[in-house]
């Protein structure tokens, strides 16, 4: 099986530029999760889907992250002006229905500059 | 709220040596837990679960019981050796929260040879 994939693994951009990350989860998974990891802590939920509605976006920063998964399947998720601040791993994770466990994809190290 | 207490780190031991990081977790109801797993510059692995009282999650030699009476989790393993040097997370899953995962801070395990 499959695991998570996620793209690319690495981004190097300029403070106030935009970027994007793309994720495509386990095949038959119906929950999608958006994680931010800074260097030394654990990960930061952003944005939960369940198929393709948002559960729980309560910490995603709406004024500069949007995400999106249109057909329930692959997600992208964006940084538009990115900051110094959003420098960190993005990790992709996605999880079966009714499960609890999560599997992750090997994430996307963004470093702004 | 749900919470994740880990014993903090860096843990360093030797080649063979026994190894315990401390867990333990505040909830309401009977959460799912996990140990996650994060190798340098990768995402994160799931390494074990339990999903109710006195269970014992295992795998590549790692175990912890899930302790309903002490609300604890602690990851163990007899023997370990230098690959398993990684950042260790403990998490929980509570079911009336969206399955969402509470995880505790991390714990680096360096083990030299």
């Amino acid at each position: 099986e499959a695991g998570v994939a996620q793209s690319p693994r690495y981004k190097i951009i300029e403070k106030r530029q935009s970027v994007a990350f793309w994720c495509n989860p386990i095949s038959g998974h119906a929950t999608l999760y958006w994680y931010q990891q800074i260097l030394g802590q654990g990960p930061k939920l952003l944005i939960q889907f369940q198929n393709n509605g948002v559960v729980d976006d309560s910490q995603l920063p709406k004024d500069r992250f949007s995400a999106e998964r249109l057909k329930g399947v692959d997600s992208t998720l964006k940084i538009q002006p990115a900051k110094l601040e959003d420098s960190a791993v993005y990790l992709c994770a996605s999880g079966g229905q009714g499960a609890y466990e999560q599997y992750f994809g090997p994430g996307t190290r963004l470093t702004v500059t | 709220g749900d919470s994740v207490t880990q014993m903090e780190g860096p843990v360093t031991l030797s080649e063979e040596a026994f190894l315990t990081i401390n867990c333990t977790y505040t909830a309401t109801g009977y959460p799912s837990l996990f140990w996650y797993v994060q190798y340098p510059g990768e995402g994160l692995q799931l390494l074990l679960k339990a999903t109710k009282a006195d269970d014992k999650g295992s795998n590549k030699g790692f175990e912890a019981t899930y302790r309903k009476e002490t609300t604890s989790f602690h990851l163990e393993k007899g023997s370990v050796q230098v690959s398993d040097s990684a950042v260790y997370f403990c998490a929980l899953s509570a079911a009336g929260n969206n399955r969402k995962l509470i995880w505790g801070l991390g714990t680096s395990l360096a083990v030299n040879p």
